[in-house]
């Protein structure tokens, strides 16, 4: 079983859309959650991170960590055309090794 | 800041041959990762130094690879000699001790060996 699952999509909605991103773990040792968005062509940049448990918001991002269920969430309202990307979860313990989920390709229609 | 900087941006080989990316993090990040992105496997973690010293490079598929950090500013992945199967994007990334969660990316070498 792989350390970090994560629907690969790809996802298509229209402008305007709410979106749901998902990612399970099996690692309960796990304390750190980040989400990436990485652009065609360009490296994985950090959006969102958070460590414990419950819902943190950034403007019209919201993540969501479950750590019972082993499961986090990234929420985008009224998606914009520029927030077409490929969307990965990461994880981590205390240490240096990030577990990456294959991410999951997004595209908003105008 | 200039960010993760890579190079090349793209490079094209015959299998056999050897091939050389290199990577300069930021400036007084002290941790220095490289990742290898396919369609299949997503991004895959190859090796990480923590201040120039290689820690865990058990994600380096086989002896044709080697990786070093002779230096805080400058690290290198080789390949040797190189087959089609490693054709993919190859990432160095970097974090500052402390930031656990902020991983940054350069743009990336995008590895085509016909």
């Amino acid at each position: 079983q792989k350390e970090v699952e994560q629907d690969p999509g790809p996802l298509s909605v229209p402008e305007g859309a709410i979106v749901s991103l998902n990612c399970t773990y099996s690692n309960s040792a796990f304390q750190y959650f980040m989400w990436y968005r990485q652009y065609s062509r360009k490296g994985p940049e950090l959006l969102m991170y958070t460590y414990s448990s419950g819902n943190k918001e950034d403007g019209r991002f919201t993540a969501q960590v479950d750590k019972s269920s082993k499961y986090i969430s990234l929420f985008i309202r009224d998606s914009q055309p520029s927030d077409s990307a490929t969307y990965l979860c990461a994880m981590k313990q205390a240490g240096n090794q990030f577990y990456f989920g294959t991410g999951t390709s997004l595209t908003v229609i105008p | 800041d200039a960010g993760v900087i890579q190079s090349p941006r793209h490079e094209v080989t015959e299998m056999g041959q050897e091939v050389t990316l290199r990577c300069k993090p930021i400036s007084g990040h002290n941790s220095l990762f490289w990742y290898r992105q396919t369609m299949m496997r997503g991004l895959e973690l190859l090796i990480y130094f923590n201040n120039n010293v290689p820690i865990d490079d058990s994600g380096m598929p086989e002896d044709r690879f080697s990786a070093k950090m002779p230096n805080a500013s400058f690290s290198t992945l080789k390949i040797q000699p190189s087959e089609p199967r490693d054709s993919a994007v190859y990432f160095c990334a970097s974090r500052r001790t402390g930031e656990n969660e902020k991983l940054f990316f350069g743009s990336g070498t995008q590895l085509s060996v016909l």
